[in-house]
């Protein structure tokens, strides 16, 4: 698994409460990634991170904002959680000082928004 | 990052090889196809990359034409375990990590 763990595993929270999710990763990578997953699609960029403070867009970054203080924890936060961010969302990293590798993923978070 | 082009679903006969294409017309030169597979609502599990030549590893192997227009992965002996959506990715290597971009994928189901 890399070294990727995933907080927490399962959440259900109601609309308009804020949300964070960790993503926590154990052997130093540089960056790492933020996604979603909803029925019928594929796996959609929210947010990723190519350094400590430095993060950037992806595809569908509207509704969430992301923090990187420090190299092992990359966190997720919806503000006001909204039904159609109910999905499971997916972090993953790549390793350090590599332009050229593989991303590992770790095993997702269900959240449910009611 | 190039788009790419993958069949929806396909199936494969248990031990048979499976060979699954993917179109990425708009290739640039210094950007990779990776692909990965995903079963059953796991983390995405890597598979292999390459640029030019074919690559072979303990998994798969992946045949890009001379073109870099498409690729196909090959499983050589699928197995049950072997059910999965199938991703092709095209990506640049740079210093910023890049935006590793996910399509539809193939939905590859292996039968007894």
């Amino acid at each position: 698994d890399a070294g990727i763990t995933q907080s927490p595993r399962h959440k259900v929270t109601e609309t308009g409460t804020p949300v964070t999710l960790r993503c926590h990763q154990t052997e130093n990578h540089r960056y790492m990634y933020w996604y979603r997953q909803d029925p019928g699609h594929g796996l959609r960029l929210i947010h990723y991170s190519y350094g400590v403070k430095d993060t950037d867009k992806g595809e569908v970054s509207d509704g969430y904002s992301v923090s990187r203080s420090k190299t092992e924890d990359f966190l997720l936060t919806l503000e006001s959680a909204t039904s159609s961010q109910t999905s499971v969302y997916f972090c993953a990293i790549r390793l350090r000082d590599a332009s050229n590798t593989e991303a590992f993923f770790g095993q997702g978070t269900r959240l449910t928004v009611v | 990052d190039a788009k790419t082009t993958q069949p929806t679903s396909m199936d494969c006969a248990e031990g048979r090889a499976a060979n699954l294409p993917c179109n990425h017309s708009t290739i640039s030169g210094n950007e990779y196809v990776y692909w990965y597979r995903q079963i059953h609502s796991q983390g995405p599990q890597y598979i292999i990359h390459g640029l030019k030549n074919n690559e072979t590893n303990e998994m798969a192997s992946l045949i890009i034409t001379e073109d870099r227009k498409s690729s196909t992965l090959i499983l050589p002996h699928a197995t049950l375990r072997d059910t999965a959506v199938y991703y092709c990715i095209v990506r640049v290597a740079d210093n910023q990590g890049g935006k590793l971009i996910f399509g539809q994928g193939t939905e590859l189901s292996v039968k007894p």
